[in-house]
């Protein structure tokens, strides 16, 4: 099993630019989040969503939105992108049911210039 | 949400048993306790969760008060490869429930 799946795993970007991270998971888990990580700090949450066709805000939203395509994949994007967007951006899932361990994809280091 | 409150870094020696205490007094009746571990350029990955008394596994040891309202982690006989951010979750994973992380401790073992 290939678990949390993200793509691009680099990305550099020009200011106002605009892109998509892709996240995809092969555990049949209902539940898929985004956090991203600023260098030396920890995981801020920006959007998750509960279940296919559902997403709801997280700690920081702004600037960002998301689409839960289907119930394996859960994209992020950037509409148009800053430096401050800079940052390395990470994927999870997690089960329904439970105490929903969260499982983690590689992460997606993104640089605004 | 459950706010959790962490001590930012601590020091440790091989071989010495680590205890990181988390704090979080608003904790709700469905609410998990969860510890993750993260190296550098990688996401964090599951260590333990516990709901109540405690829980061992093969890596840790989660100890949880009756109030609920902190919980230790409690790794036993550290080597240099522990060297991580132990993050302490708190909420009900479960049905896509807004899972919010603290600043973390950053734990360093040295030889």
């Amino acid at each position: 099993n290939a678990g949390v799946t993200q793509t691009p795993k680099f990305q550099v970007l020009k200011t106002g630019q605009s892109m998509t991270l892709q996240c995809a998971q092969d555990m049949n888990h209902n539940s898929m989040y985004w956090y991203r990580q600023d260098p030396g700090m920890g995981l801020r949450l920006i959007y998750y969503s509960a279940s296919e066709g559902t997403t709801d805000k997280g700690e920081v939203p702004n600037g960002y939105n998301v689409s839960r395509l289907n119930k394996r994949e859960f994209s992020l994007r950037l509409e148009s992108a800053a430096p401050s967007q800079t940052s390395v951006y990470f994927c999870a899932s997690s089960e329904a049911r439970g105490s929903g361990e969260l499982f983690f994809g590689e992460g997606s280091r993104l640089t605004v210039l | 949400l459950a706010k959790t409150t962490q001590p930012i870094s601590m020091d440790s020696y091989e071989g010495q048993e680590v205890n990181i205490t988390c704090s979080h007094n608003n904790i709700a009746t469905n609410d998990y306790i969860t510890w993750y571990q993260q190296f550098p350029s990688q996401g964090p990955r599951f260590i333990i969760q516990g709901y109540k008394t405690k829980v061992t596994n093969e890596v840790a040891s989660l100890f949880i008060p009756a109030d609920r309202k902190s919980s230790t982690l409690s790794l036993p006989r550290v080597s240099l490869s522990d060297t991580a951010v132990y993050y302490c979750l708190v909420g009900e994973g479960g049905y896509g429930n807004k899972l919010v992380f603290g600043a973390g401790t950053i734990l360093r073992v040295k030889s």
